[in-house]
């Protein structure tokens, strides 16, 4: 079992749809989650972190972090053909030095 | 802000040739530096990570003298790729982390790719 398991995908969801990627982790000391987006061919970018219980939001995208089960979720409100991209789902004890990082999940909006 | 500059953006060499690629926080101290590959439609891998002033930890089955790794100060990293050969080629990616803060998020360089011919 991975320590940070994505659904590959592709998720593919028309524009202006919500789209809802999911991510699982198994060490319960994860304290810092992450989600970044990577376009084909370039480097990642940070989009959005959380440390609490409930729902953060910034701009049409909310993170959702549920420790007790284990997961934490990205919500995309009225999804864009520029949203198309791989999400990386990234967690962190607070005291580690590194972060592990899910393989990702490829969202497609189609016009 | 947390802007990571990393150059060069390109690199094409010849078989043999040692590149050194260069990873600068813009506007933050950067505590941890990362170095991660990729190749093409696959994983992050993370090859190593850093602490200013000290030697990297390197990954499982990553050859430290074949990267070498130099985080000299609290704002650059550079990765040595040593007699590079075709194998070598691939994407490489530097991120970076400040501590002064717990939990804080690292941000990533625009990367380089790296063509060994």
């Amino acid at each position: 079992q991975k320590e940070v398991e994505q659904n590959s995908g592709p998720l593919s969801v028309p524009e202006g749809a919500i789209a809802s990627l999911n991510c699982t982790y198994s060490d319960r000391g994860s304290q810092s989650f992450f989600w970044y987006r990577q376009y084909s061919g370039k480097s990642p970018e940070l989009i959005m972190f959380i440390y609490s219980n409930g729902d953060k939001e910034d701009g049409r995208f909310t993170a959702q972090l549920n420790k007790a089960s284990q997961y934490v979720s990205l919500l995309i409100r009225d999804s864009q053909p520029s949203d198309s991209a791989t999400y990386l789902c990234a967690v962190r004890r607070t005291n580690a030095g590194k972060s592990t990082f899910g393989d990702g999940t490829t969202l497609t909006v189609k016009p | 802000g947390a802007v990571v500059s990393q150059h060069p953006s390109w690199v094409i060499c010849k078989s043999g040739t040692s590149v050194k690629i260069e990873c600068r926080s813009l506007d933050f101290q950067a505590t941890t530096m990362f170095w991660y590959r990729q190749f093409p439609k696959q994983s992050l891998m993370l090859m190593a990570t850093s602490n200013e002033g000290s030697k990297a930890t390197y990954e499982q089955g990553v050859e430290k003298d074949k990267f070498l790794i130099n985080h000299a100060s609290l704002t650059l990293s550079t990765l040595t790729v040593t007699s590079a050969h075709p194998e070598d080629s691939s994407f490489y990616i530097c991120s970076a982390r400040e501590d002064r803060t717990r939990g804080q998020p690292q941000h990533f360089g625009d990367g380089t790719r790296l063509s060994i011919l």
